[in-house]
């Protein structure tokens, strides 16, 4: 399988841990985006990686989360001190965007990391 | 005023019906357009692009109104597979982010 892959599927901590997602692009996709999703509601962008380097990071996204994608390939994306409200399905997503294009393509999706904190 | 808001659904179709989805947003600065389906508790797949000239691929048909800031998506012939919620994407130059609409769930009954 060469689509997006993410790893845990299904995540079930207690408020005040930490967890940590990864995620695994299509292998020659250059950029790689961070969303989360609750039910009834579009995802909501994160934050997104052109290689290696962190390009934008939502405002919305507190200083408990972070992402790193260290060798441009894989990600993964924490999440400390859990709280309740963080409860929802963390989805990645990879594009690619070649020379010296602008704007944005097709991105492709992973299955998600659905986490679940009491 | 949220900046992408769609049709509130939910459509609820014949088989063979022809079916309009309508989104708009809110940055006019916006480029790069998109339609998205997404099953129940599955990822969103891409379903087409949105260019400005308008675009078509089989059964799926997708405008764009700069003017208006208006994106539509009119499925014709429906299946049971269409049934999904169709999510209108939307690169937002200013935020520098995706944004994507609440979306619309369509049921095609039989």
């Amino acid at each position: 399988d060469t689509g997006v892959s993410q790893d845990p599927r299904h995540k079930i901590t207690k408020r005040g841990q930490n967890v940590t997602f990864r995620c695994d692009p299509i292998s020659e996709h250059n950029r790689l985006y961070w969303y989360r999703q609750t039910l009834g509601q579009g995802p909501e962008f994160l934050t997104y990686f052109q290689n290696e380097a962190q390009l934008e990071k939502s405002r919305l996204l507190s200083d408990r989360f972070s992402a790193e994608r260290p060798k441009g390939s894989f990600s993964t994306l924490e999440i400390q001190r859990t709280e309740q409200g963080d409860s929802a399905m963390y989805l990645c997503a990879s594009s690619f965007r070649g020379g010296m294009k602008t704007g944005h393509d097709e991105q492709y999706f992973g299955p998600g990391t659905r986490l679940t904190v009491t | 005023r949220k900046e992408v808001e769609q049709d509130p659904g939910p459509f609820n179709v014949p088989e063979g019906a022809t079916v309009a989805f309508n989104c708009t947003y809110s940055n006019s600065a916006s480029q790069s357009f998109f339609w998205y389906r997404q099953d129940c508790r599955k990822e969103p797949k891409l379903l087409m692009s949105v260019y400005s000239s308008g675009n078509e691929d089989g059964r799926f048909t997708a405008q764009l109104n700069r003017a208006s800031q208006y994106i539509s998506l009119l499925i014709r012939d429906s299946k049971l597979s269409d049934s999904a919620t169709y999510l209108c994407v939307v690169w937002d130059n200013y935020g520098q982010n995706f944004v994507f609409g609440p979306g619309t769930r369509l049921s095609v009954l039989p």
